[in-house]
């Protein structure tokens, strides 16, 4: 398997400017987590879901976020408007099994964010 | 409401030598602790994952240990070199939340 695989590798906007992010996960791999890492806060858990079912997303900051996993294979994060404290690299992670019990947790290589 | 910290946050050492990175959390009633390894421009990938009812886990020169009542986890690496420079991340998993990153500790090994 190609592991996790998130596109666009990077990305420059414009501030109110619409940002997609998308992540294809391990196939087989039930449980699928957005992630954010910035130097101040280090990697915070936005969202996660299980078999396409967003579970949890009160690390969602604001609004302005949204996510989605219209199947097994594909979710997106997006972000409307964008503003420049949202710059910072956003990671995508799949886990067969709930990594809090017993889950190996497998990151893509993420997507850094620049908002102008 | 589970902390996880990460001491020291920067670690500086040459080649060869054995070195202990330190991991603690506040709630000892963990499910598991992983140790996860972040290169420069890279996302996490996972080395080594401890479950509550183990005491360690060893993949290679890596070492993991678990001590839940004291709520400390240690990664010890032996025969350090360059190629092991990295920043190095563990995180706390529970029943009722997710897994809870430490800020990391970012290690040069120099040849």
């Amino acid at each position: 398997d190609a592991g996790v695989i998130q596109s666009p590798r990077h990305e420059v906007t414009e501030m109110g400017q619409e940002v997609t992010l998308r992540c294809k996960p391990i196939s087989g791999h039930d449980y699928l987590f957005w992630y954010r890492q910035t130097m101040m806060r280090g990697l915070e858990l936005l969202i996660y879901f299980n078999n396409n079912v967003p579970i949890d997303d009160s690390g969602m900051p604001e609004d302005r976020f949204s996510a989605k996993m219209p199947n097994a294979s594909f979710s997106t994060l997006k972000i409307q408007p964008s503003e420049p404290r949202d710059s910072a690299v956003y990671f995508c992670a799949s886990s067969s099994k709930y990594p809090g019990f017993a889950g190996e947790l497998f990151f893509g290589e993420g997507s850094r964010l620049t908002v102008l | 409401k589970q902390e996880v910290t990460q001491i020291p946050a920067a670690l500086s050492v040459p080649e060869g030598e054995n070195l202990v990175l330190n991991c603690s959390f506040t709630d000892s009633a963990i499910y598991n602790l992983q140790w996860f390894r972040q290169d420069p421009g890279k996302g996490l990938t996972s080395l080594l994952l401890i479950q509550s009812s183990q005491r360690e886990q060893t993949s290679g020169r890596l070492n993991a240990s678990l001590d839940k009542s004291s709520g400390r986890s240690t990664l010890y690496i032996a025969a350090s070199q360059p190629g092991d420079s990295a920043t190095y991340l563990c995180a706390a998993g529970g029943n009722t939340d997710k897994l809870i990153f430490g800020t990391g500790t970012r290690l040069q090994v120099f040849p």
